[in-house]
């Protein structure tokens, strides 16, 4: 079956850092989402990338499709506290809609 | 405002009791998805709909029920076959066709005791 991970597992950083996560999969996917969920709420989408190589900014936060298909990056830039929560990210476009989720990266923004 | 909406936010149950969650959308989204999230984990896919009166197992189907009369409902039973139900539940909805980005309700946290 499909595979995807996402790392790392956890960040702990300071206010004010950047910070990056990525995903890679052992498929190559049409589509790469990147989602935040903060504590017992929803997942929210950030960013969403629909071709090889494309670079997208949603504020501070960059993410990228790689040209393998296979990988995307998520960069969030000068990190404040309300960034802290779990990111994930997701591939589709292969299987009716269905998605495929990362494990997720819980990320901790010290003040 | 247009979202997706799943009540109660809260719930609790007897083991041995069928619970249904309610998931609704005012998105006029074709599909839609019932996930499941436990602690500390990723998101595990349940059932899933791509139009009305059709519904699809997901990864984890098993003990749980769906149905999909109307486009904007997709209610989930968690019956008491399921072995586990305590978990955080999540709905989403999506255009369909050619588009996979997903929208996700706030979330219900079903505790059985």
């Amino acid at each position: 079956g499909q595979q995807l991970n996402q790392s790392p597992q956890s960040m702990f950083i300071q206010e004010g850092e950047d910070v990056s996560m990525n995903c890679t999969s052992s498929s190559i996917f049409n589509t790469w989402l990147w989602y935040k969920q903060d504590p017992g709420e929803g997942p929210v989408l950030l960013i969403a990338l629909y071709k090889a190589g494309e670079l997208t900014s949603n504020g501070r936060l960059t993410a990228q499709f790689g040209i393998t298909r296979k990988d995307s990056f998520l960069n969030i830039s000068a990190s404040i506290p309300s960034d802290v929560g779990i990111y994930f990210c997701a591939e589709g476009g292969t299987s009716y809609g269905k998605l495929t989720f990362g494990q997720g990266t819980i990320l901790t923004v010290h003040p | 405002d247009g979202g997706i909406t799943q009540s109660p936010k809260y719930l609790f149950r007897k083991e041995g009791q069928n619970v249904t969650l309610s998931c609704e959308q005012n998105l006029n989204h074709d599909a839609m998805y019932w996930y499941r999230q436990d602690p500390g984990q990723g998101l595990r896919l349940i059932y899933y709909s791509q139009i009305v009166n059709d519904f699809q197992k997901g990864d984890i189907a098993e003990g749980y029920s769906v149905s999909r009369e109307k486009k904007e409902s997709f209610p989930l039973t968690v019956t008491s076959a399921q072995k586990n139900p305590t978990a955080f539940y999540l709905c989403a909805s999506s255009p369909g066709g050619q588009s996979d980005t997903q929208y996700f309700g706030p979330g219900t946290r079903l505790t059985v005791l």
